[in-house]
C-alpha cells in the first residue's frame, strides 16, 4: 500500500547536538517530496522540497535533507540544533501525476529540544 | 500565512448542529484543500478543488461537504456535527499540483 512512515514519534537532543529525522515512502514511482515545521498554535510551514536533480536539498532555517532512492528515504537534518527547532516535523509525499496536487503526509515527529 | 486565511479561528458548538467553516486566499491560486489534524494521525486530507465549482472527496469526507463559487474562498461544511469532528482544521492553497501547499493558521473545533 501506499505510505509514508515517519518511523520516531518523538525525539529529544541537546542543543547544539546534530538532528536527523527520518521518512520513508512507499510508492511505485518517486514522488514529490516535503518537510513541514509545524510550531505549537501555528499551521505548517514548508521547510524544503525535492522534485528532481540534486539529492542533497537544502532548506530555511538551516535544515537540509536527503534524498535516497535505494532506500525510499527523505531524511531531514541539521548540524546544531537551536531551543527554537522545538516542534513537530511532517514528510508530506505528492504522488506525480495525482489529480489535484494532493500531499499525503506521515503522522509526524515532535522535537524537544534540551537547554 | 499571508495570503490565506481561516475562519473563525475557534469554535464551540453542539452535537447535531451545521457547522461551516472558510477559507479565503488572496493569492489565485488554483487548488485548495480542506485537511483535519488529530493526535497520532497526521493531517488527513478532507475535500479538495482544483477550480471553482470543481472539487473532490480526500479519504475522510464521510460528514463534510465542501463549495467553492469563486476563486478565493473554499467553504467546509458539517452539515450535523458530531463529537469524532472534534479536531483543527487546516486549509491549504497551491498554484499548481505537486507544487506544494501553503497553510492557514487552522480552526480549532470542539463538538460537544
Amino acid at each position: 500500500a501506499q505510505s509514508v512512515t515517519q518511523p520516531d514519534i518523538h525525539i529529544t537532543v541537546s542543543e547544539g547536538a546534530s538532528l536527523e529525522l527520518r521518512c520513508n515512502y512507499s510508492y511505485g514511482a518517486t514522488p514529490y517530496l516535503f518537510w513541514y515545521v509545524q510550531s505549537p498554535g501555528q499551521g505548517l510551514q514548508l521547510l524544503l522540497k525535492y522534485f528532481s536533480g540534486d539529492t542533497l536539498v537544502q532548506g530555511i532555517k538551516g535544515f537540509e535533507a536527503e534524498f535516497k532512492r535505494s532506500q525510499s528515504s527523505f531524511n531531514l537534518r541539521k548540524p546544531s540544533v537551536h531551543w527554537s527547532d522545538a516542534a513537530e516535523y511532517f514528510c508530506a509525499v505528492a504522488p506525480r501525476g495525482n489529480q489535484g496536487g494532493k500531499l499525503i503526509f506521515g503522522q509526524g515527529t515532535e522535537l524537544s529540544v534540551k537547554p | 500565512d499571508a495570503g490565506i486565511t481561516q475562519s473563525p479561528r475557534h469554535k464551540v458548538t453542539e452535537t447535531g448542529t451545521p457547522v461551516t467553516l472558510r477559507c479565503h486566499q488572496t493569492e489565485n491560486h488554483r487548488y485548495m484543500y480542506w485537511y483535519r489534524q488529530d493526535p497520532g494521525h497526521g493531517l488527513r486530507l478532507i475535500h479538495y478543488s482544483y477550480g471553482v465549482k470543481d472539487t473532490d472527496k480526500g479519504e475522510v469526507s464521510d460528514g463534510y461537504s465542501v463549495s467553492r463559487s469563486k476563486t478565493e474562498d473554499f467553504l467546509l461544511t458539517l452539515e450535523s456535527a458530531t463529537s469524532s469532528q472534534t479536531s483543527v482544521y487546516f486549509c491549504a492553497i497551491s498554484e499548481s499540483a505537486g507544487y506544494g501547499y501553503t497553510f492557514g493558521s487552522g480552526t480549532r473545533l470542539t463538538v460537544v
